[in-house]
């Protein structure tokens, strides 16, 4: 079965500054898809950014943006000029094409002003 | 933009009781899905449903049972609530095959 690991319990970024979020993932698939997700306080998990493992191209969303390493089996999440509204549990996830799902165990993200 | 709801945000229930979890999506998704979120473990997989009528056990379906009738609706039932069910629970929904999970609020259950 796949697995997912988040290493960082917990990370803490200045507010302007970038940070890494680490995920590595275990499958045999070739084809797949990746995802990081946030969930602030007692707010609404949301979807960041999605990579399908196909793409070699890393995916790119405004400040947010992955490294996709397939060979490594390794999807981290960089966050650029972090903002205080970027703090939140943050999620890696894994999608096999039969539709099996994987969460890591999530990273809490802690934005200093 | 997809929403989906879930019937109760904080909800306290006693041991034994039965207690229903209701989530409903609106954007005509074929597979839903319900979770527990558990600080250090995660999301892990309760239940999954394909279609209308149609469900699949996950991960950790002991103890809980759910119920497909209506396309948009999927309900998680735990027969009779225990302490260790205390939880987050979070619905999601998605279309087939590879597309992203859209979720719920999430209900916080606490079962004493």
């Amino acid at each position: 079965a796949q697995t997912v690991t988040q290493s960082q319990p917990e990370m803490s970024v200045q507010e302007a500054e970038t940070v890494t979020l680490s995920c590595t993932y275990d499958t045999s698939e070739s084809d797949y898809y990746l995802f990081w997700y946030k969930q602030p306080p007692s707010r609404q998990m949301i979807l960041v950014i999605r990579q399908e493992a196909y793409k070699q191209q890393n995916a790119t969303e405004n400040r947010f943006s992955v490294n996709f390493q397939k060979a490594a089996k390794s999807f981290s999440l960089k966050i650029s000029d972090s903002q205080l509204g970027d703090a939140a549990m943050y999620f890696c996830a894994y999608r096999s094409p039969n539709n099996d799902m994987r969460f890591g165990a999530g990273t809490r993200l802690t934005v200093k002003p | 933009d997809v929403k989906v709801t879930q019937s109760s945000r904080y909800l306290v229930k006693r041991t034994g009781e039965k207690v229903f979890l209701e989530c409903v999506q609106d954007m005509d998704h074929e597979n839903m899905f319900w979770y527990r979120q558990d600080p250090g473990l995660g999301l892990r997989l309760i239940y999954f449903s394909y279609d209308v009528k149609m469900k699949e056990k996950g991960d950790i379906p002991e103890g809980y049972s759910v119920s497909r009738e209506k396309k948009e609706r999927f309900s998680l039932i735990l027969e009779s609530a225990s302490t260790n069910q205390t939880s987050m629970y979070l619905c999601a929904s998605s279309f087939p095959r590879g597309r992203e999970q859209y979720f719920g609020p999430g209900t916080r259950l606490t079962v004493t």
